[in-house]
């Protein structure tokens, strides 16, 4: 099945930083979407992009579908925005399920 | 608020416990899932329903009982289950089909003793 590789595994940074996070995959894909999960468990769709670029507020996303990754682009980073940030995707062609990276923790220091 | 909603959000129970997890979608999604995610490892689907019909099972132990009795609600009934079952359980939902985006609930934070 197809592997989604996520990195970094761990983030520290300080308030009013950029960070940059990515997602690669093994396969083609038609589904691909980012997630951030809060510290009490709570998993908020971010974006769903299998290919582009898309913009909401301090967060950003690319996915280049022919090269195989995704990257999640956070400015100006506040300490809100600390928790787990996943990658999931599903294959081209398959009517499965969506298949998670092992995310990125990302910790923003005041 | 993302439209699923799950209870109870903590619970523990012990070895010998019979408990249910609920989750109630209102956001009129045909697919409804089940998830377990584990310390340091990745989120695990369990179970997926479509149109209520359970189109997917992931190899789950027979103390894990799923039921889905329309389109909207989905559970989780727990029986026997073993420390190691210790978890965050996360419910979910999606219109249905490959290209669409998928909702989660808060979770139900799982604790066996």
């Amino acid at each position: 099945g197809i592997q989604v590789e996520q990195s970094p595994p761990d983030l520290i940074l300080q308030e009013g930083a950029n960070s940059t996070l990515r997602c690669n995959f093994s396969d083609s894909v038609n589904n691909l979407q980012w997630f951030h999960q809060n510290p009490w468990g709570q998993l908020i769709n971010l974006f769903y992009i299998p290919s582009g670029t898309k913009q909401n507020g301090r967060l950003s996303a690319t996915t280049v579908a022919t090269e195989r990754y995704s990257l999640l682009y956070i400015s100006s980073s506040q300490t809100t925005v600390s928790g787990v940030y996943f990658c999931a995707v599903l294959s081209l062609g398959s009517q499965g399920n969506l298949i998670f990276g092992k995310g990125t923790k990302l910790s923003v220091k005041p | 608020e993302t439209g699923v909603t799950q209870t109870p959000r903590h619970l523990v129970m012990g070895m010998t416990n019979k408990k249910s997890l609920k989750c109630e979608q209102h956001l009129g999604h045909n697919a409804m899932y089940w998830y377990k995610q584990s310390a340091k490892k990745p989120l695990e689907l369990m179970f997926v329903y479509n149109f209520k019909e359970q189109t997917e099972n992931n190899s789950v132990p027979s103390r894990f009982s799923p039921e889905c009795p329309n389109s909207s609600h989905l559970f989780l009934h727990l029986h026997t289950l073993q420390p190691e079952d210790s978890a965050l359980y996360l419910c979910a939902s999606s219109p249905g089909g490959v290209g669409n985006t998928i909702y989660f609930g808060e979770g139900s934070w799982l604790t066996v003793v």
